[in-house]
């Protein structure tokens, strides 16, 4: 079963510091890249996608992506406590058929 | 507003019991899925529906089977609940299984 390894598990980051958040695809028909946010108790929520090579930037978040080598990265600046929670790494192909894969998820935690 | 519903929030069955979760979407979704939460092993495909009676295993479908004869609903059953099936599972969908997926609010199940 191709797998998505995420990395580190957990990460504790102070207040104002930057997160990094990182994944990785053993599955080479992967083209898609999702990042999906879970706060404790509550369900998944797509956070950011990424579908082509370089970086996306959403406010404080911001998506790396390198096709050639299945990486993408999530990077938080100026964190917030709000920001603590589990996030998710998806993938998919992007022809017809495919699902949705998810790695195990990197726990934050951003302290005061 | 764009929902998934997830009926039960929490349930608590006895080994050996029938399990009906059930799920619904207001946004015309032709895909739906069913995916179990566990501690350290992230999020895992159980069942892919592309609509109405077209359904597929994903990675973990055994001890499971799913129900979708209205684009709008989608039911997992359990047939005989074994205690390896306490878990959270959550029900999502989109509108192709190459988008965003959109999640219910999860059922907690506990076979005792």
């Amino acid at each position: 079963q191709q797998k998505v390894q995420q990395s580190p598990e957990s990460l504790i980051v102070p207040e104002g510091g930057m997160a990094s958040l990182n994944c990785t695809s053993s599955d080479r028909n992967v083209d898609y890249f999702w990042w999906y946010r879970q706060r404790s108790g509550k369900s998944p929520k797509m956070l950011m996608a990424i579908f082509s090579n370089g970086e996306k930037e959403e406010g404080r978040f911001t998506v790396h992506l390198n096709k050639a080598s299945l990486h993408t990265s999530l990077h938080i600046r100026d964190s917030q406590p709000s920001d603590s929670a589990l996030y998710f790494c998806a993938v998919s192909a992007s022809n017809s058929g495919t699902y949705q894969r998810f790695g195990t998820g990197t726990k934050l935690q951003v302290v005061p | 507003d764009m929902k998934v519903t997830q009926m039960p929030r929490y349930l608590i069955k006895r080994m050996g019991e029938n399990v009906l979760l059930e799920c619904g979407q207001d946004m015309s979704h032709e895909t739906m899925y069913w995916y179990r939460q566990d501690p350290g092993l992230g999020l895992q495909l159980i069942y892919i529906s592309y609509d109405v009676d077209s359904n597929s295993e994903g990675d973990i479908p055994k001890g499971y089977r799913v129900s979708r004869k209205k684009r709008e609903h989608f039911s997992l059953i359990l047939d005989s609940a074994k205690t390896n099936q306490t878990s959270v599972y959550f029900c999502a969908s989109s509108f192709t299984s190459a988008e965003t997926l959109y999640f219910g609010s999860g059922t907690r199940l506990t076979v005792l």
